[in-house]
This record gives structure tokens, C-alpha cells and sequence, in this order.
């Protein structure tokens, strides 16, 4: 089974400052990945994804996540803090699903505040 | 191109009584998958669905709940005789046939609150 790990609940960043959240990952097989933003009472939106190829990506809003094999990790970034970014984010992955069974399983999630 | 409808977004039932949530893909999305989202538990996915067939109801209450997705219709998400525990968000996702059907496009969920 797959498992992510998100620590640190709530994460607090001054306006302007490089946001990080970490990821790390179980799967006995590398994973999609995905790294979704949830605004209040609102659903998913996906910030972005690794399937295959650069292990560096960009996303919307200026962020960008790398995926490190040997870390089993997908620790999302953005060079600096916007006080739009206030939002819960979701780490998640699904497996290589041939047969199209592409489930996700989530991180418990990072409640970021933006300290203006 | 409009996005995952899911309808109602607010829902008040009583203990007993029976929730029906409603979801409808985005055109041309043929994978159906819901989720539900519990106060300090996170998104949990509940089941898989494509066009009148179940793929995995894995993560589904073993229980009062179901879920279809007919050939002509939204999918449904069934709650029979709520409990306060089933009080939640429930997420519908959607996703294409072939390229990029890894990834899902959610909806705004409905909100199901059981008093």
C-alpha cells in the first residue's frame, strides 16, 4: 500500500519568504505524484504533477516540486510568499496503473498561513 | 469546458435519513473516483467508478453507503440511514480516457452535515 507523509500541520511563512513543504513517500514502486491546493470550502486544485521525465517541476502560482528517487521525496516550493497562497496543501500519490486504477492516497495535508 | 458539478454543496439531514450526492465529470471524463474528507483524518478515497461499472470500492464503508455511475446520468453517492459520523466533505474526482488519466479534476464537494 501507499503512504505519504506530511509533517508539520500548520506552517507559518512571512510574506516574501521561500515557502517549503516537504513530502516524502512509501511505494514499493515510484508513484504518480501530485501536490494539490485546497481554499476554504472550496475542492482540489491541482498545483502540479510527476509522472515521467524532469524530475523538476513547475506549476501553477509559481511553484515547483522535485521528485528525488533516492529521498522518496516531492518537497514543493516557492521562491516567495504571497498572501494568496493562504491555503491547505495536499501532498498525494496514485500508482502506475495500467488498468486504470489511478486512486490517490493523501498526506494528512499543510494549513499555511502567510504572516504579512 | 465546465468543470466536476457536484450538487448539492451544502447538505442537512437527520439521523436515519438518507443522503444522495451527485456528481457529474467533466465532458469526455469517463473515471469517476469519491473521496471523503473527515476532520482530522484527511482525504480518504472511498470508491472508483467508470460508465455503469464499479472498479474499486475499496476504501467504501463496508455498509449503508453506495455509489453508481449509469451509462446516462451523474454519478451518485448514496448515504442510507445517516449517522452524525458520516458528517463530512465528500469529493467527486473525474479523469480522462489515455493521455493524462493519471491526473483528476475535482469538484467543490458537498458538505453533509448529519444532526
Amino acid at each position: 500500500a501507499q503512504s505519504v507523509t506530511q509533517l508539520g500541520s500548520h506552517v507559518s511563512v512571512s510574506e516574501g519568504a521561500l515557502v517549503l513543504l516537504r513530502c516524502n513517500y512509501s511505494s514499493s514502486v515510484p508513484p504518480y505524484l501530485f501536490w494539490y491546493v485546497q481554499y476554504p470550502n472550496q475542492g482540489l486544485q491541482l498545483l502540479l504533477k510527476y509522472t515521467t521525465g524532469a524530475t523538476l517541476v513547475k506549476g501553477i502560482n509559481g511553484f515547483e516540486a522535485e521528485f528525488k528517487k533516492s529521498e522518496t521525496s516531492f518537497h514543493l516550493t516557492k521562491p516567495s510568499a504571497h498572501m494568496s497562497d493562504a491555503a491547505e496543501y495536499f501532498c498525494a500519490v496514485s500508482p502506475r496503473a495500467d488498468y486504470g486504477n489511478n486512486r490517490l492516497a493523501f498526506g494528512k495535508g499543510n494549513q499555511v498561513v502567510v504572516i504579512p | 469546458n465546465a468543470g466536476v458539478m457536484q450538487n448539492p454543496r451544502h447538505l442537512v439531514r437527520r439521523r436515519g435519513q438518507e443522503a444522495r450526492l451527485r456528481c457529474s465529470p467533466m465532458k469526455g471524463h469517463s473515471h469517476v473516483y469519491w473521496y471523503r474528507q473527515l476532520p482530522e483524518e484527511g482525504l480518504k478515497f472511498m470508491v472508483y467508478l467508470q460508465k455503469e461499472n464499479i472498479i474499486d470500492e475499496s476504501g467504501m464503508p463496508k455498509e449503508r453507503f453506495s455509489a453508481e455511475f449509469p451509462k446516462e446520468g451523474p454519478s451518485i453517492l448514496r448515504i442510507q440511514q445517516v449517522v452524525r459520523g458520516d458528517s463530512a466533505a465528500y469529493f467527486c474526482a473525474s479523469s480522462p480516457d489515455g493521455e493524462n488519466q493519471e491526473t483528476q479534476y475535482f469538484g467543490p464537494g458537498t458538505r453533509l452535515l448529519v444532526l
